[in-house]
């Protein structure tokens, strides 16, 4: 199972792109890598998963480099109500019905400024 | 509207006294999870299950047991509370598997006194 690091805290002032890396060195073939974000009191949140390359949504984007041992989760334009804990997660889909045991990291506690 | 419950959302107890968390999902998926949350750790995983009848351990089984006789209910079982399992708890399920797109459920503050 890919273990995961990550800054433990970052802060950034509003209107600001922010980009959080995630170093996975062990990461398998198989493996996908997941970013969640949650706010104190509630449960995680999707925000976006990829394999390669760069994949984007309406929230972020998340660039992988050709070795994938690492990753950066890209907020756009930050506002406050973007102040959470955001965890990677590297691991099999599962559609194999692979290891299924996961583990989150202690995440990247960002703080947006006024 | 697709969603992850778990009842109760607070809940204060003593020790050894037996407890149950509920977990319902409405979603039909297939992969259900528990995970505790305490400071400076992370999220952790306790239990998971892969369909019904199917579970097996997380990285915390420890003082839990879990049952899923139905799909879309996955309750975790204290048959003993310590104060150690006070947490944040929370239950997720998914279509399948680890890093797929999951639905966590609103979590549930356990006090074992």
């Amino acid at each position: 199972l890919a273990k995961t690091t990550q800054p433990i805290s970052m802060d950034s002032y509003e209107g600001q792109e922010v980009n959080i890396t995630c170093s996975h060195n062990n990461i398998a073939t198989n493996d996908y890598i997941t970013w969640y974000q949650q706010f104190p009191s509630q449960g995680p949140r999707f925000i976006i998963q990829g394999y390669k390359t760069k994949v984007t949504n309406e929230v972020a984007s998340l660039f992988i480099p050709a070795d994938r041992k690492s990753s950066t989760l890209s907020l756009p334009r930050v506002s406050l109500s973007d102040t959470a804990v955001y965890y990677c997660l590297v691991g099999d889909r599962g559609d194999d019905f692979g290891n299924e045991k996961l583990t989150f990291g202690t995440g990247t506690r960002l703080t947006i400024i006024p | 509207e697709a969603q992850v419950t778990q009842n109760p959302r607070y809940l204060i107890t003593v020790t050894g006294k037996k407890l149950t968390v509920t977990c319902s999902q409405n979603m039909n998926h297939e992969y259900m999870s528990w995970y505790r949350q305490d400071p400076g750790l992370g999220l952790r995983q306790i239990y998971y299950s892969m369909n019904v009848e199917v579970t097996d351990k997380g990285d915390v089984p420890e003082g839990y047991k879990v049952s899923r006789k139905e799909k879309r209910n996955f309750p975790l079982i204290l048959e003993s509370p310590s104060p150690n399992q006070t947490s944040l708890y929370f239950c997720a399920s998914s279509t399948s598997g680890l890093a797929h797109l999951k639905y966590f459920g609103p979590g549930t503050r356990l006090t074992v006194t």
